[in-house]
């Protein structure tokens, strides 16, 4: 089945530790999404890609990166992670087409020590 | 710029009973309308969504929304709550253009008493 993929599932760094969540899917799709949910909150947008081209949301901090080095996979970095940075991260992909709906992965819960 | 209020962020259901969750938008023109649900520690899960056909719109598990331009809501319903619908369910808007982002409403957790 076609599907967006997120690994690890769970990950756990230190604080200031460099982690990388991974975001891949077969869905062949133009544009895809790192969100940020912390506990009982909406999902908060960090950044997307629509193809090659990035865009940051406003409010994102600069501690996050992301990069996509080709249709299928997507990379979300934090340079140095604080405690204000365990959340869940969702990645979602979209066709850039028609009707906006998003297919969204499991997610990848982080905890930092 | 688009906005989406949900009404309560806790509901509390009995089995069998009736599931209603509100939700109504802020926008110049209808836009798309979407309800995601969150089993915990999983990701969105689309429900169903409205994109300009009928106003009335089915979904998957049982649930429906309705549409209503005048009271700018998307309401969503299921006539009889099991306890599997227990999760946590997010009302998200959309412009009419392609590719454009989602704007979330602040999510309702549903509880389902046996």
């Amino acid at each position: 089945d076609a599907m967006v993929i997120q690994n690890p599932r769970y990950q756990v760094t230190q604080f200031g530790k460099p982690v990388t969540l991974s975001c891949s899917q077969t869905l062949n799709h133009n544009v895809m999404y790192w969100y940020q949910q912390k506990s009982s909150q909406a999902p908060k947008l960090l950044f997307h890609y629509y193809d090659k081209d990035f865009n940051n949301e406003a409010d994102t901090p600069d501690n996050f990166q992301s990069r996509r080095p080709n249709t299928s996979f997507c990379f979300l970095d934090i340079r140095s992670p604080g405690l204000g940075d365990a959340a869940m991260y969702l990645c979602a992909t979209q066709t850039g087409g028609t009707y906006n709906e998003q297919f969204f992965g499991p997610g990848t819960r982080l905890t930092v020590l | 710029a688009q906005s989406v209020t949900q009404l309560g962020s806790h509901v509390s259901v009995s089995e069998g009973a009736l599931v209603l969750l509100r939700c109504n938008y802020s926008s110049s023109v209808p836009p798309y309308l979407f309800w995601y649900v969150q089993y915990p520690n999983q990701g969105l899960q689309l429900l169903l969504k409205y994109t300009s056909a009928a106003t009335l719109v089915k979904g998957i598990n049982g649930f429906e929304a309705e549409f209503k331009k005048s009271e700018t809501s998307f309401h969503l319903t299921k006539p009889s709550a099991h306890m599997s619908d227990a999760a946590e369910y997010f009302c998200a808007v959309s412009p009419r253009a392609a590719g454009n982002k989602l704007t979330f409403g602040g999510g309702t957790r549903v509880l389902v008493k046996p």
